[in-house]
């Protein structure tokens, strides 16, 4: 069964980099997109963006200028950097896989999120 | 983006009741509709895919419905671990967007 594991820290200040890391275990991270969320607190769930195993990557085009995800298959690792941050970049953070059987953003995968507060 | 709707927002119900809520987007999106259940401080679960299709492993009280742009999820005896939030989203174009959720509870 596949599992995702996000790590990074969890206090990030104003105009700086935020920078998450997400580890796969249970299976190969090839052939699958690998996709961030965030959920500000009390708010609904925000698409960030995905990279596929190839390394091509979407962004959400309300973060895009912002926004980097990567890979490295060598670790199962993929990664998130958002930089220039504010007060409204914070929420929990949740790395994903898609469940391509379902299609396109069908999210069958889900890490258990982790909160990154932005504070100076 | 395509905006996408709930209602309500949130509803009482008791232990055997059927639920519906609804979700509408904002423009057609033919069957590209995914249902989530979130409980508090859990990452969100796959209910539903393709508007009406059970993701493995979830129960039968559980279904959807529904095409274009008006779309339902169905909890046909409500039990006690289905208190929870519900997401609606489309997966008919980028980006993938959300509903508001719609937070169901113990009357």
């Amino acid at each position: 069964q596949v599992q995702l594991q996000e790590s990074g820290p969890g206090l990030v200040k104003p105009s700086e980099t935020l920078s998450l890391n997400c580890t796969v275990s249970g299976g190969s991270i090839s052939g699958y997109y690998w996709t961030w969320f965030r959920q500000p607190p009390g708010k609904g769930l925000e698409w960030i963006g995905y990279v596929y195993y190839t390394g091509n990557t979407n962004y959400n085009p309300s973060l895009k200028s912002r926004v980097t995800i990567y890979i490295d298959t060598s670790k199962n690792q993929f990664s998130l950097k958002l930089n220039s941050v504010t007060a409204a970049d914070t929420a929990v953070y949740y790395c994903a896989r898609d469940s391509p059987d379902y299609g396109d953003y069908v999210i069958g995968y889900w890490g258990q999120g982790t909160l990154v507060t932005v504070s100076s | 983006d395509i905006q996408m709707t709930q209602s309500p927002s949130s509803l009482s119900a008791s232990i055997g009741d059927r639920v519906t809520i609804t979700c509408r987007a904002g423009q057609r999106i033919s069957t590209y509709l995914n249902w989530y259940q979130q409980k508090p401080g859990k990452a969100p679960k796959l209910l539903i895919y393709y508007a009406s299709n059970l993701h493995n492993g979830v129960p039968s009280r559980f279904s959807g419905s529904g095409s274009g742009t008006d779309f339902t999820l169905t909890i046909s005896s409500l039990q006690p671990e289905d208190f929870a939030i519900y997401y609606c989203q489309q997966s008919y174009s980028t980006p993938p967007t959300f509903g508001p959720g719609t937070k169901v509870d113990i009357k």
